[in-house]
């Protein structure tokens, strides 16, 4: 049973493009949330995180906002470079649960030169 | 180096033997995750360890599947009598503790072929 879901295995965007990367949850005691990044053959890196006390999050290029009524996510990415070619996981965390997480699909992106 | 490591980082083996895969946690982090992630599919939680704890093992998918942390730090994750459908990336990851939320750092994965 997949509680968090990214139903786009790929994506692909011009370089100085918008990028945008979805996620959605069933649970309703997940309250609090991350994006990892993946380079082939790396582990995943931590993104940057949001708390279901907020609705957005921004870090530099990157941005994540949260729709607990309609348990979504998402993260922005503006301008788009060349770089940030990789696998993009989303995770949540349950309330009360300490550090545990759940972990999308993955979804892959491709920003094109 | 200050990150997590994992060896082997790719192991092929032939199903019903035994492998042991090893990792290595950020020095100072109490607990430890292992994950595992199938072709097409997100990452798995499998177990983890806090501290002196007894290790939460809710996520291991069969009897085959045991880990062992010692001394708190070196975890090794044994699967006895691998099947195929065992072939996955297994990745260990840890963090100052689990009783907060804080970042897993994550370490490159031993990717698992069982012919």
């Amino acid at each position: 049973d997949q509680q968090v879901k990214q139903n786009s295995p790929s994506l692909s965007v011009q370089e100085g493009r918008i990028s945008i990367l979805n996620c959605d949850y069933t649970n309703s005691m997940f309250d609090y949330f991350l994006w990892y990044k993946k380079y082939p053959a790396e582990g995943p890196t931590f993104l940057i995180s949001i708390s279901s006390i907020k609705d957005k999050n921004e870090d530099g290029r990157f941005t994540v906002f949260l729709n607990k009524s309609a348990k979504h996510l998402s993260l922005h990415i503006v301008p788009s470079q060349p770089g940030d070619s990789a696998v993009y996981f989303c995770a949540a965390s349950p309330s009360n649960t300490g550090n545990q997480f759940y972990f999308g699909t993955g979804t892959s992106l491709t920003v094109i030169p | 180096g200050a990150g997590v490591s994992q060896s082997p980082s790719n192991k092929v083996t032939e199903k019903g033997k035994d492998v042991e895969l090893r990792c290595d946690p950020i020095s100072g982090h109490t607990a430890l995750y292992w994950y595992r992630q199938s072709l097409g599919q997100g990452l798995e939680f499998l177990i983890y360890f806090q501290g002196n704890s007894a290790p939460d093992k809710s996520g291991l998918p069969s009897d085959r599947f045991s880990a062992e942390r010692t001394g708190g730090s070196v975890s090794t994750l044994t699967i006895q009598r691998t099947q195929q459908e065992d072939s996955a990336v297994y990745l260990c990851a840890s963090s100052l503790d689990h009783l907060e939320r804080n970042e897993q750092f994550f370490g490159p994965g031993t990717r698992l072929t069982v012919l």
